[in-house]
């Protein structure tokens, strides 16, 4: 299957404080999303971006194909953005996520 | 639109039992994929059902299984529960079967295997 590697694991933020998550991944893929695990275990969809770059108010992400990686952005963190955030991605005609082991980020007021 | 739902949203059943979980998709997503998610595992995926049909499944044991209906509701069946089957079981539906849609979760099952 597709290796997903997601970095950094953890991260610890100043309120305010600018990010970058990354994910790698293996093999050529047409389906990515980046999500954000609340505290009740729910995924919550943040960006569905297979290729190029989308922005949602502080938060945007870019994925180069070609390249295989995919970058998720956070502005002027805020505690609320705390949790766990997971790279998934899919391959061509396959409703089958490979999932990263994600980045676990602490925003501290 | 109603989000995706799952049910119960907490278990717990004892070693050797079996347990059904089920998932009612989005309305209009004929596609229904099932995971899950332990603390040494991550989330893996367990099997994909499309008009009533298991396409995909991924590599977890025959204890495993799942069907879907004909209105795409999806259950998941787990026999012979063990211990290590205590886990999160999230599902997601798509608009279609074409792997390039967007995946919404549903808020998943805690199951709890003593």
């Amino acid at each position: 299957g597709i290796q997903v590697e997601q970095s950094p694991p953890d991260l610890i933020l100043q309120e305010g404080a600018n990010s970058t998550l990354r994910c790698n991944f293996s093999d050529s893929v047409n389906n990515l999303q980046w999500f954000h695990q609340n505290p009740w275990g729910q995924l919550i969809n943040l960006f569905y971006i297979p290729s190029g770059t989308k922005q949602n108010g502080r938060l945007s992400a870019t994925t180069v194909a070609t390249e295989r990686y995919s970058l998720l952005y956070i502005s002027s963190s805020q505690t609320t953005d705390s949790g766990v955030y997971f790279c998934a991605v899919g391959l061509y005609n396959f409703n089958k996520f490979y999932f990263g082991s994600g980045t676990k980020l602490n925003v501290k007021p | 639109k109603a989000g995706v739902t799952q049910t119960p949203r907490y278990l717990i059943k004892t070693r050797g039992q079996q347990v059904t979980l089920s998932c009612s998709p989005i309305s209009g997503h004929r596609s229904v994929s099932w995971y899950q998610q332990t603390p040494g595992q991550g989330l893996q995926f367990l099997f994909e059902y499309f008009s009533e049909t298991q396409r995909n499944k991924g590599n977890f044991p025959g204890r495993f299984s799942g069907r879907q209906f004909s209105n795409s509701r999806s259950e998941m069946n787990v026999s012979t529960l063990e211990l290590g089957d205590s886990a999160l079981y999230l599902c997601a539906s798509s608009q279609t079967g074409v792997g390039s849609y967007e995946q919404y979760f549903g808020p998943g099952t805690r199951l709890t295997v003593t």
